[in-house]
């Protein structure tokens, strides 16, 4: 089956740790994504990527990195200066320019 | 800069027709798209309309485009209980390279 996962499910993180969200896809998409989503609030872009080797910063980037070494991959790392990291983060990949294919998302809390 | 407006909620009681409404600033997109997301999961591509159609019937879903008044609606004919989620109105700003979301709106079913 072609899909996008994305995982741990759920993920605690003590003040002060880099913590790791993993997302792959087997769509033989170039394009990938991150977003955050709070409680009631629409979704926030922090990177995107449109090729291997390649990304971009989107609307709240700060204290979020990214790294794309690989088609099928696009993990993101929250690091010690997201202030206020809890939230709702979805992964997604697309063909350039068409709709986004969304993964079933990583709940973040900081303990 | 670009932007997508939704209401935020609406309630309508089963069996009626639910009409979820949006707005849109940047109007060169060639497609515009409607997700659903469920209490806790990803966002699903719903349906998706070509800029250059006024209206698309998809068994219950109706898609209705105004591009003169940048507006897009999506209608729910006899909307049941499964149908209470988030439904994101989705507009690819120019170039394509990245998709604005509205805030979404949260659709209530009562039986």
């Amino acid at each position: 089956d072609g899909g996008i996962t994305q995982s741990p499910k759920y993920l605690f993180r003590k003040e002060g740790q880099n913590v790791t969200l993993s997302c792959e896809q087997n769509l033989n998409h170039d394009a990938m994504y991150w977003y955050r989503q709070d409680p009631g609030q629409g979704l926030r872009l922090i990177y995107y990527s449109q090729i291997v080797n390649d990304f971009q910063k989107g609307d709240i980037a700060e204290g979020y990195s990214v790294s794309r070494e690989k088609k099928e991959s696009f993990p993101l790392t929250v690091t010690s200066a997201q202030k206020n990291p809890t939230a709702f983060y979805l992964c997604a990949s697309s063909i350039l320019g068409r709709e986004q294919y969304f993964g079933p998302g990583t709940r973040l809390t900081v303990l | 800069g670009e932007d997508v407006e939704q209401s935020l909620f609406l309630s309508v009681r089963e069996g009626d027709s639910s009409v979820i409404n949006c707005t849109y600033t940047d109007s060169s997109s060639t497609y515009l798209y409607w997700y659903k997301q469920e209490p806790g999961a990803g966002l699903q591509l719903l349906t998706y309309i070509f800029s250059n159609m006024d209206m698309k019937q998809d068994q219950r879903l109706t898609v209705l485009l105004n591009k003169k008044d940048k507006h897009l609606s999506l209608r729910i004919a006899d909307t049941q209980t499964g149908d209470s989620a988030i439904y994101f109105c989705a507009v690819p700003n120019t170039g394509g390279f990245k998709t604005i979301f509205g805030a979404g709106t949260r659709l209530f079913v009562k039986a």
